[in-house]
């Protein structure tokens, strides 16, 4: 059963731009971790987020936890191309983990 | 750092070979995953387990068994490998207990012809 909605599922844009990636669920999560992915490889963690309200930066990537812990969203400020890969979010419920589909970013140069 | 390492990155079989997959932690983590990733159906999970030699069905696990005979080892095993299963498969692995944070191996492609 797939909890989390991730949007947008593509996004391509250009360097120095601005977007942000939203995961939306109707149930609630005791955590949300996001995760980034390049192709071939595992996805490697960027954030855990825990409390309700909870934001979180790192660097030019700010992560936000909703104030239900039902939905989160990253914001990404004047986009590199290293910031190109594929962003999955995924919530904690009990012991099990719930993810999201992705979001398939590329930064054009 | 928590590491979780995947011991074949890239694998080709033949329809009908037995396949095994190991995955090792470093963290002295309970529980331990395998998942499936394909394009457009996500992360689907395999089986899991909490504990050594203790295993629970995910989502998918036809046509996959698994093994746990030590605590840092969680081996994925095909017992005859089909072309459905080509996929990329990845382990991971967590601290016991509700919610904590979720490691990933690098990952196996494997390709069944």
């Amino acid at each position: 059963t797939q909890l989390l909605e991730q949007s947008p599922q593509f996004l391509s844009i250009q360097e120095g731009e601005n977007l942000t990636v939203y995961c939306n669920s109707s149930s609630v999560f005791s955590s949300l971790q996001w995760y980034r992915q390049e192709p071939g490889e595992g996805p490697v963690l960027l954030v855990t987020v825990v409390t309700g309200g909870e934001v979180k930066k790192l660097k030019r990537l700010t992560f936000q936890f909703g104030d239900a812990r039902k939905d989160s969203s990253l914001h990404i400020t004047a986009a590199q191309p290293g910031d190109t890969g594929l962003y999955l979010c995924a919530g904690a419920a009990g012991n099990q983990f719930y993810f999201g589909t992705g979001t398939s970013l590329t930064v054009i140069p | 750092d928590v590491k979780v390492t995947q011991s074949s990155r890239y694998l080709v079989k033949r329809t009908g070979e037995k396949v095994f997959l190991e995955c090792v932690q470093d963290m002295d983590h309970e529980n331990m995953f395998w998942y499936r990733q394909d394009p457009g159906l996500g992360l689907r999970l395999i089986y899991f387990s909490y504990d050594v030699k203790m295993k629970e069905k995910g989502d998918i696990p036809e046509g996959y068994s698994v093994s746990r005979e030590k605590k840092e080892r969680f081996s994925l095993i095909l017992e005859s490998a089909s072309t459905n299963q080509t996929s990329m498969y990845l382990c991971a692995s967590k601290v016991g207990g509700a919610g904590n944070t979720i490691y990933f191996g690098e990952g196996s492609w494997l390709t069944v012809v």
